[in-house]
């Protein structure tokens, strides 16, 4: 069965510029999961969506971050303009209650 | 807030050694799961767990609902099992998402 898939797997740019980040989930999972892991902490959930609806963007940075999940499949987390602050893993996961949750590989962000 | 308490948060141990790793929360959950991950930053669930306890091959997790509690235990640990290991709550009924312990960095040395 694939994974959750995530691209690009690492990704260096320099402050103020922007980069977008890719998840496709586990087919047929409903819930979709944005998570930014800073080194030395466990990761934070950044937005939740079920289906394409958004359950959750409470701890999602709004004036610079935003995320999509067009027709409630594959999704996209944006970061405009990026801060040295930023430099995280992005971890996208999925669930379902028969599946329970799966993670992907995450992206590696570093901002100079 | 579900918090979540790991421990310890750093752990070195020689090749054999049989491991434990603690996960405390404070307030009541539908389920608690144990990930690894990897340097490179993947994830990968270990176990997910609401009640007792349970063994996959060299892996043991528990958890006391009344105590709050959960261990992950490693027998006869192998350089490859070095990682970090975290814990990760599901509260609210699911809705709230998981919470998770900032992680325990394990090293087993051969």
């Amino acid at each position: 069965e694939a994974g959750v898939a995530q691209s690009p797997r690492y990704k260096i740019i320099e402050k103020r510029q922007s980069v977008a980040f890719w998840c496709n989930p586990i087919s047929g999972h409903a819930t979709l999961y944005w998570y930014q892991q800073i080194l030395g902490q466990g990761p934070k959930l950044l937005i939740q969506f079920q289906n394409n609806g958004v359950v959750d963007d409470s701890q999602l940075p709004k004036d610079r971050f935003s995320a999509e999940r067009l027709k409630g499949v594959d999704s996209t987390l944006k970061i405009q303009p990026a801060k040295l602050e930023d430099s995280a893993v992005y971890l996208c996961a999925s669930s379902s209650n028969r599946d329970g949750y799966t993670f992907g590989s995450g992206t590696r962000l570093t901002v100079v | 807030k579900n918090e979540v308490e790991q421990s310890p948060q750093n752990l070195t141990a020689q090749e054999g050694e049989f491991i434990t790793i603690n996960c405390s929360y404070s307030v009541g959950i539908s389920a608690l799961h144990w990930l690894q991950q990897h340097p490179g930053g993947g994830i990968v669930s270990l176990f997910m767990l609401s009640s007792g306890k349970k063994k996959h091959g060299r892996l043991i997790a528990t958890i006391n609902i009344q105590e709050k509690h959960s261990s992950l235990h490693i027998t006869a640990s192998h350089p490859r099992d070095s990682a970090v290991y975290i814990c990760a709550v599901l509260s609210g009924g699911g809705a709230d998402g998981l919470t998770f312990g900032k992680g325990t960095h394990l090293i087993i040395q051969p």
